[in-house]
């Protein structure tokens, strides 16, 4: 059974850092995972995914400022965001897919981070 | 980047009624093309790939057709349970895109 648990949200200040964990278990290790966010009654956007280590993509909207990476040891993944702004505010989930053309065929239940002073 | 536009954003429907909510891409592609339902509070839930392939385990009222730059999703006869939001997704690539959502109200 495929389970994706999310944490590390918080409230952070405009300018500040966070990093973000999912914790992955039930597929191998080489699938695509992603970063999928949800502003506050807003729809969902897509964020990142990493195919594999040196494979890694990103929406214009984080490139820069944020970087996905795995750790194969700990069935890990993480998404380290630099540089929040008030409009990174939003529920951010973790989905298995979106490498390889194949869509997003289970979610976390998601980690909600606050950029606000 | 492949913009994709739901429509319509909000549908008010009663138990038994076929639904079509329809989403149209910018550009034409290779149906990459998944539907979500989402319900408040809750991740969102994989119903259909590859634009007309259900997802294991997803009643087969739920089914999707289109190709090229217009595609559907169908709900017939809608049941309690469907009342949620509904997303269209492309994956043709490295840069994913949503539809905008379409609600599913209870008439």
């Amino acid at each position: 059974e495929v389970q994706l648990l999310e944490s590390g949200g918080g409230l952070v200040q405009p300018g500040g850092s966070l990093r973000l964990s999912c914790v992955a278990s039930g597929f191998p290790p080489n699938h695509a995972v992603s970063w999928v966010r949800q502003a506050p009654g807003k729809g969902l956007e897509w964020v990142s995914v990493i195919v594999s280590d040196d494979d890694t993509y990103y929406a214009h909207s984080v490139k820069g400022r944020f970087t996905i990476s795995w750790d194969n040891a700990k069935s890990t993944l993480y998404l380290q965001m630099n540089s929040l702004r008030d409009e990174d505010t939003a529920m951010y989930y973790c989905a298995k897919g979106g490498g390889a053309y194949t869509p997003f065929d289970h979610w976390g239940q998601g980690t909600l981070v606050t950029v606000s002073s | 980047d492949i913009q994709m536009t739901q429509f319509p954003s909000t549908l008010s429907a009663s138990v038994g009624d076929r639904v079509t909510i329809t989403c149209r891409a910018s550009e034409s592609f290779n149906n990459r093309l998944a539907w979500y339902q989402q319900k408040p509070g809750k991740a969102p839930i994989l119903l259909i790939y590859k634009a007309s392939t259900l997802q294991s385990g997803v009643p087969s009222r739920f089914s999707g057709s289109g190709s090229g730059t217009e595609f559907t999703l169908t709900i017939t006869s809608l049941q309690p349970d469907d009342f949620a939001t509904y997303y269209c997704q492309q994956y043709d690539g490295y840069s994913l895109t949503f539809g905008g959502g379409t609600k599913v109200e209870i008439k």
